[in-house]
């Protein structure tokens, strides 16, 4: 099992472009989320999909929107891509319902915004 | 709202020390789940122990050890004997264990442990 991946592992954009990030996960969770992560301010949910066919707004959903492709992909899209969402971002999964909570990680995009 | 802390930013210790990073939450939930995470130097977030919180049982694993002590609201995890391959960001997360909402994690700060040789 892969586990969770995501693409691309990095990437450089100009203010104002827009692009996908996609992750997929092969372990038939039901729950999938994005989180951002910014020096000294740990993670934030951006925005999450209890189960397939909902997606729901984190902390920080404000410049970004999400697709449930199907079950196993969860993409996050910027539109106007602004300096601000320079970050790393992480997609992660888990067992919904039941299950025992801990959310499982990809390896993360690191993202430029020039 | 639930919120978790990790007040020491950095810690720098010297091999086969013994370490404790701190934890303390903030919730209203009468049950929910504890968690920490390690992040290498190569990025990845990798799960390293759940605890929920009607266990207060102390847990060791190898020489990872964590106190959860519901009483003050802290989950401390002790590294006993620190090797360098321990070098890493910690994070303590804390989750409400409710189905209908997603359940989802709210991280501290994080931990920047340097263990040096």
């Amino acid at each position: 099992n892969a586990g969770v991946t995501q693409t691309p592992k990095f990437q450089v954009l100009k203010t104002g472009q827009s692009m996908t990030l996609q992750c997929a996960q092969d372990m038939n969770h039901n729950s999938m989320y994005w989180y951002r992560q910014d020096p000294g301010m740990g993670l934030r949910l951006i925005y999450y999909s209890a189960s397939e066919g909902t997606t729901d707004k984190g902390e920080v959903p404000n410049g970004y929107n999400v697709s449930r492709l199907n079950k196993r992909e969860f993409s996050l899209r910027l539109e106007s891509a602004a300096p601000s969402q320079t970050s790393v971002y992480f997609c992660a999964s888990r067992i919904y319902p039941a299950g025992t909570y801990e959310q499982y990680f990809g390896p993360g995009t690191r993202l430029t915004v020039t | 709202a639930q919120k978790v802390t990790q007040a020491q930013t950095e810690i720098s210790v010297v091999e086969k020390e013994d370490v404790t990073l701190d934890c303390v939450y903030e919730t209203r939930d009468t049950t929910y789940y504890l968690f920490w995470y390690k992040q290498p130097p190569s990025g990845e977030l990798v799960f390293l122990i759940r605890r929920n919180s009607f266990d207060e049982q102390n847990e060791i694993s190898g020489r990872y050890s964590w106190n959860f002590q519901k009483s003050t609201s802290s989950f401390n995890f002790t590294i006993t004997a620190s090797q360098v391959v321990d070098s890493a960001v910690y994070f303590c997360a804390l989750s409400e264990a409710v189905e209908t909402s997603g359940s989802r994690l709210t991280f501290g700060e994080g931990t920047q442990l340097t263990v040096n040789p």
